[in-house]
């Protein structure tokens, strides 16, 4: 079974700019997750969508925001960026039932954004 | 609200020494816990979990015991080698919550 991919890997861009990250969940998985990882503030959450809904979401500003598809794929998007949003953001998918094996999840190798 | 706390790291052993990385975790409910593993330059992946109290999880010679009474999942493996250097999260899952709340991790360098 293929693992949780996203792309790109690694991505450089200038403040101001918009970027968007795509994830593909491991087939069968209906959620999919959003994390920030930084130095500073470790793992974050930032949403949680679950049959193309956004289930939940974390303390993040409106400049972030998701989408998931009907096969599952997700997409993040975070516009006007600053500086601050240099991080690895994370995915990660799950079946998304409402126990245990929830908190089992799969993580993709993140996408490493550096803003400039 | 639910909280995971895990003690600073680094924490730096020598190869063949004994690891222990502390847990605690604040939760409503009777949640479920879990290890994660982050190699450099990877994503985090599960190692070992439990989901009830006094289980034990174990994983690649890595084990965990759920203790409610002291509200704690300790990490131990009693022989660390250098491929085990890595950041190491403890997570639970509680209250019918669909989302882990994440420790902030420990970072544990192995040395030859």
């Amino acid at each position: 079974k293929a693992g949780v991919t996203q792309t790109p890997r690694y991505l450089i861009k200038t403040r101001g700019q918009q970027v968007t990250l795509s994830c593909s969940p491991i087939s069968g998985h209906r959620s999919v997750s959003w994390y920030q990882q930084t130095p500073g503030q470790g793992l974050q959450f930032l949403f949680e969508y679950f049959s193309e809904t956004q289930r939940n979401k974390g303390n993040f500003p409106g400049r972030f925001s998701g989408r998931q598809f009907s096969n599952s794929r997700s997409e993040m998007n975070v516009s006007t960026l600053e500086l601050g949003d240099s991080a690895l953001y994370l995915c990660a998918s799950s079946l998304g039932h409402r126990d245990h094996r929830v908190g089992v999840q799969f993580f993709g190798p993140g996408t490493r954004l550096t803003v400039l | 609200g639910n909280s995971v706390t895990q003690m600073e790291g680094p924490v730096t052993l020598s190869e063949e020494a004994f690891l222990t990385i502390n847990c605690t975790y604040t939760a409503t409910g009777y949640p479920s816990l879990f290890w994660y593993v982050q190699y450099p330059g990877e994503g985090l992946q599960l190692l070992l979990k439990a989901t009830k109290a006094d289980d034990k999880g174990s994983n690649k010679g890595f084990e965990a015991t759920y203790r409610k009474e002291t509200t704690s999942f300790h990490l131990e493996k009693g022989s660390v080698q250098v491929s085990d250097s890595a950041v190491y999260f403890c997570a639970l899952i509680s209250g019918g919550s669909y989302i882990p709340t994440f420790g902030r991790g420990t970072s544990l360098i192995v040395h030859p």
